[in-house]
C-alpha cells in the first residue's frame, strides 16, 4: 500500500530535550515536505526536499532541522525543543513539485513540549 | 499575515443545503489545489486548478480558478453529512517548492 508513514504519532517531551520525528514514504517520491498545522494558522511550511541531498527552508524553520540522506526517509529533528513548538506536524510527499502533482500525507505526529 | 484567507472559517448547514467555501489572496499562484481533512488525519487532495477561470468538477463539488489566478471557490451541491470536515486550498508558485496553506474552512453537515 503506497503511504507516508510517521513516527511516533503522538510525543510529549520536556523543553531542551532533542527529539526526531522520522518520515517515510514507500512510493519513490522526489519530493517530500514538512508542516505544522496549529489552530487559526492552518499548515504551515517548515522545511522541503526537491531530491535526495536537497533541502531548502520553508516559512516557519527556525527551531528545526532536517536531513535527506535517502530518497525514502526525511526525518525532522528538534535540537532543543520549546513549548512553542507544541503542534500537529504532518509529512508529506509527491512525485515531484510540480503544479499538478499530488502530495501525499502522513497521518501526524502531535508533539507537545512542556 | 496569512498569504491565502478562507472564508468561512466556520461553516454549519443542513444536509442538502448549497454552500461556497472561498480562497483569496493577493498574489498570484501557478496552480491551487484543494484538501479536505478529517480528524486524526492528513489531507486528502480533492482538486488541483492551474488555468485563470478553470472549472473542475467532483461529483457535487464545483472548483473554480479566477481569472487572475488569485482567488478559489468551492461550491457543493446537495451537502452531505459525509462532506463534514476541514478544507484547505494551497498555493504553489511555479515548480518551486514552497506551498502556502490558507487557515482552513471547518464544515459541519447535519443530517
Amino acid at each position: 500500500e503506497a503511504q507516508v508513514t510517521q513516527n511516533p504519532r503522538y510525543l510529549i517531551t520536556v523543553t531542551g530535550k532533542k527529539l526526531t520525528v522520522t518520515c517515510s514514504q514507500n512510493m519513490n517520491h522526489e519530493y517530500m515536505s514538512w508542516y505544522r498545522q496549529d489552530p487559526g494558522l492552518g499548515l504551515r511550511q517548515i522545511y522541503y526536499s526537491m531530491n535526495v541531498e536537497v533541502t531548502d527552508k520553508g516559512d516557519v524553520p527556525e527551531g528545526y532541522k532536517v536531513s535527506r540522506k535517502e530518497k525514502r526517509n526525511f526525518p525532522l529533528i528538534l535540537e532543543s525543543p520549546s513549548p512553542n513548538q507544541t503542534s500537529l506536524y504532518f509529512c508529506a510527499s509527491s512525485v515531484r513539485q510540480g503544479m499538478n502533482t499530488e502530495a501525499f500525507f502522513g497521518q501526524g505526529t502531535r508533539l507537545t513540549v512542556v | 499575515t496569512q498569504l491565502l484567507e478562507q472564508s468561512p472559517q466556520f461553516l454549519s448547514i443542513q444536509e442538502g443545503e448549497n454552500l461556497t467555501v472561498y480562497c483569496n489572496s493577493s498574489s498570484v499562484f501557478s496552480s491551487l489545489q484543494w484538501y479536505r481533512q478529517e480528524p486524526g488525519e492528513g489531507p486528502v487532495l480533492l482538486v488541483t486548478v492551474v488555468t485563470g477561470g478553470e472549472v473542475k468538477k467532483l461529483k457535487r463539488l464545483t472548483f473554480q480558478f479566477g481569472d487572475a489566478r488569485k482567488d478559489s471557490s468551492l461550491h457543493i451541491t446537495a451537502a452531505q453529512p459525509g462532506d463534514t470536515g476541514l478544507y484547505l486550498c494551497a498555493g504553489r508558485k511555479g515548480n518551486a517548492g514552497k506551498s502556502t496553506f490558507g487557515d482552513g474552512t471547518t464544515l459541519t453537515v447535519k443530517p
